[in-house]
């Protein structure tokens, strides 16, 4: 069954140090890999994307997420976190077997706590 | 600015009452979805549509219904709500060849 994990309910890390957020995935075919934010009282915004190319992949606020295909991975990092990187962070993988064209099926998402 | 709209953002009702759930966006999208959001379980896809009149099930359709009547709009349905449907609620669209989905601030639903 294809499938999103994010191992970690809630990630605390200080303000200035790097961080991970850990996402790994099972799906058939080449996957297509996705970070999504969700901070208090809003809807979730893409952070970004992999396809293919490039292990490493830049997004959005500074952050990146590296694709590790013979560990299914596909961890989000930052070289130096905020605390306005607080949030609800969502990794997501295309749907490959099931209809709905593109459709995306969500992690559990992990919480990113930040202190000053 | 390009943006997806939902109404109402907080609803609170008793089982049985109908209600819908309105979602616009202004982005001249095809692709429009409802996902519902639990702790724990992420989000988890309602419904989507591919186009006007054109609407499939999602993962999780049972007690939902949707209508797409124009491209702009996806309304959710609830013909009779109950209790395990208290959840949040998000509507996203999408260019209908882009990965990238563009959320609604979301609707936080409570059912008594």
């Amino acid at each position: 069954a294809q499938s999103v994990a994010q191992p970690e309910d809630q990630v605390n890390v200080a303000e200035g140090n790097p961080l991970t957020v850990k996402c790994t995935y099972s799906v058939s075919g080449n996957p297509y890999l996705f970070w999504y934010v969700q901070y208090p009282n809003r809807g979730l915004q893409f952070l970004l994307k992999y396809i293919t190319g490039d292990n490493l992949v830049k997004g959005s606020y500074g952050f990146e997420a590296e694709f590790n295909k013979s560990q299914t991975s596909f961890h989000l990092k930052k070289p130096s976190a905020l605390v306005s990187d607080s949030a609800l962070y969502f990794c997501a993988v295309r749907d490959t077997i099931s209809g709905g064209y593109n459709k995306l099926i969500f992690g559990a998402g992990t919480r990113l706590a930040v202190h000053p | 600015e390009a943006q997806v709209t939902q109404n109402p953002r907080y609803l609170i009702t008793v089982t049985g009452k109908k209600l819908t759930v309105t979602c616009s966006q202004n982005m001249n999208h095809e692709y429009m979805s409802w996902y519902r959001q639990d702790p724990g379980l992420g989000l988890r896809q309602i419904y989507y549509s591919m186009n006007v009149e054109v609407t499939d099930k999602g993962d999780v359709p049972e007690g939902y219904k949707v209508s797409r009547k124009e491209k702009r709009n996806f309304p959710l349905i609830l013909e009779s709500p109950s209790p395990n449907q208290t959840s949040l609620y998000f509507c996203a669209s999408r260019d209908f060849s882009s990965y990238e989905q563009y959320f609604g601030p979301g609707t936080r639903l409570t059912v008594t």
